[in-house]
């Protein structure tokens, strides 16, 4: 398995642009979810989903878009970058039942 | 609503010495407790977690027990290692979907 994957690694926009951050798990698990970390404020959760066409929104989703069309991917898309989407992107999953949430390694987003 | 406070950091240490990262926690419910762990340019890693009151985590020399009275969750190390350098997250989760709500993070450097 190669668990939860995020691409690009790293990636530079201008303000105004729009990009997606892809999200896909080969776990087969239901809930998956995209939260961003900034300096000293943790991990703040943006989106989620329950399953294959249901999302919500979690703490901070102004700017972001996101859809589930299938159960491995989540992809994750901003509409017109803004310099304070400039942080770092974690995708994580799990299955229904558990606690344990694995993450992906995480994209690093700079908008100038 | 639920928030997680963590000690401030950075701590350092030296190796072998005792570690401690407070964690406290406001929420709502019966929540599940967890320490997450990042290592440099990596995604976090389940540490320990914790499922009910007066329940102990533990993992790689690390624990944590559960006090509902004191709405705590303390990380515990007896003999750190330059190895365990990183950031420590504790978490909650929360709501209908289980989301975590994360703390700041504590950095912790062990010195050789």
């Amino acid at each position: 398995n190669a668990g939860v994957t995020q691409t690009p690694k790293f990636q530079v926009l201008k303000t105004g642009q729009s990009m997606t951050l892809q999200c896909a798990q080969d776990m087969n698990h239901e809930y998956m979810s995209w939260y961003r970390q900034d300096p000293g404020m943790g991990l703040r959760l943006i989106h989620y989903s329950v399953g294959a066409g249901i999302t919500d929104q979690g703490e901070v989703p102004n700017g972001y878009n996101v859809s589930r069309s299938t159960t491995e991917d989540f992809p994750l898309r901003l509409l017109s970058a803004a310099p304070s989407q400039t942080s770092v992107y974690f995708c994580a999953s799990r299955t229904e039942g558990t606690d344990t949430q694995y993450f992906g390694p995480g994209t690093r987003l700079t908008v100038l | 609503g639920n928030s997680v406070t963590q000690m401030e950091g950075p701590v350092t240490l030296s190796e072998e010495a005792f570690l401690t990262i407070n964690c406290t926690y406001t929420a709502t419910g019966y929540p599940s407790l967890f320490w997450y762990v990042q290592y440099p340019g990596e995604g976090l890693q389940l540490l320990l977690k914790a499922t009910k009151a007066d329940d102990k985590g533990s993992n790689k020399g690390f624990e944590a027990t559960y006090r509902k009275e004191t709405t705590s969750f303390h990380l515990e190390k007896g003999s750190v290692q330059v190895s365990d350098s990183a950031v420590y997250f504790c978490a909650l989760n929360s709501g209908s979907a289980r989301q975590l709500t994360f703390g700041s993070g504590t950095q912790l450097t062990v010195l050789p």
